[in-house]
């Protein structure tokens, strides 16, 4: 099993572009989370899934969009990225009560 | 709301002396907690968890937690600090459908 795969590591973007972070597990968990930490601050949820067709918004949901069509995946996707986006992004994947399982991060840089 | 408070930003202690990283929650209800390691640009690893089991939870590496329902407390605790220990550690709680973090404790061990 691969656990959860997060794509891509590293990414540099210009004020203004759009990109989407892959998230996929193979797992079969139902509950899926996306999260950025920033230095002093842990990790802050972006947004969650409870299943496939089910998100919500987490502590800072604005300038992120997601969707989940299939219990696998669960992309995020930066509408117009700015450089307060700039942080690490980490995606997350357990079930109800259960420890989470956590991608190895994607580092982005908004200049 | 779920939220949690890790007491210290900055732990210091010496080599073969007691860490003592100490976390408080407020829940409306019984929650999942979790204590998770960072180590300098790597991911997220679990050391321990509890899920309304026994109050004294063992992990990896010789940690510890108890967890005090009545000062809703969930302090992690080694008897003897190693080198290796040097990391960042983080708190969380889990109700049923969100994972929320802790700002996160820096240990770090002197030799």
């Amino acid at each position: 099993n691969a656990g959860v795969t997060q794509t891509p590591k590293f990414q540099v973007l210009k004020t203004g572009q759009s990109m989407t972070l892959q998230c996929a597990q193979d797992m079969n968990h139902e509950y899926m989370s996306w999260y950025r930490q920033d230095p002093g601050m842990g990790l802050r949820l972006i947004h969650y899934s409870v299943g496939a067709g089910i998100t919500d918004q987490g502590e800072v949901p604005n300038g992120y969009n997601v969707s989940r069509s299939t219990t696998e995946d669960f992309p995020l996707r930066l509408l117009s990225a700015a450089p307060s986006q700039t942080s690490v992004y980490f995606c997350a994947s357990r079930t109800t009560r259960s420890e989470a399982f956590f991608g190895q991060g994607t580092r982005l840089t908004v200049v | 709301a779920q939220s949690v408070t890790q007491l210290d930003s900055h732990v210091s202690v010496s080599e073969g002396t007691p860490v003592l990283l100490r976390c408080n929650y407020s829940s409306s209800y019984s929650p999942s907690l979790f204590w998770y390691v960072q180590h300098p640009n790597k991911g997220l690893q679990l050391l321990l968890k509890y899920t309304s089991a026994a109050t004294l939870v063992k992990g990896i590496n010789g940690f510890e937690a108890e967890f005090k329902k009545s000062e809703t407390s969930f302090h992690l605790t080694k008897p003897s600090a190693h080198m290796s220990d040097a990391a960042e550690y983080f708190c969380v709680v889990t109700p049923n459908n969100d994972m929320r973090f802790g700002a996160g404790t820096r240990l770090t061990v002197k030799p």
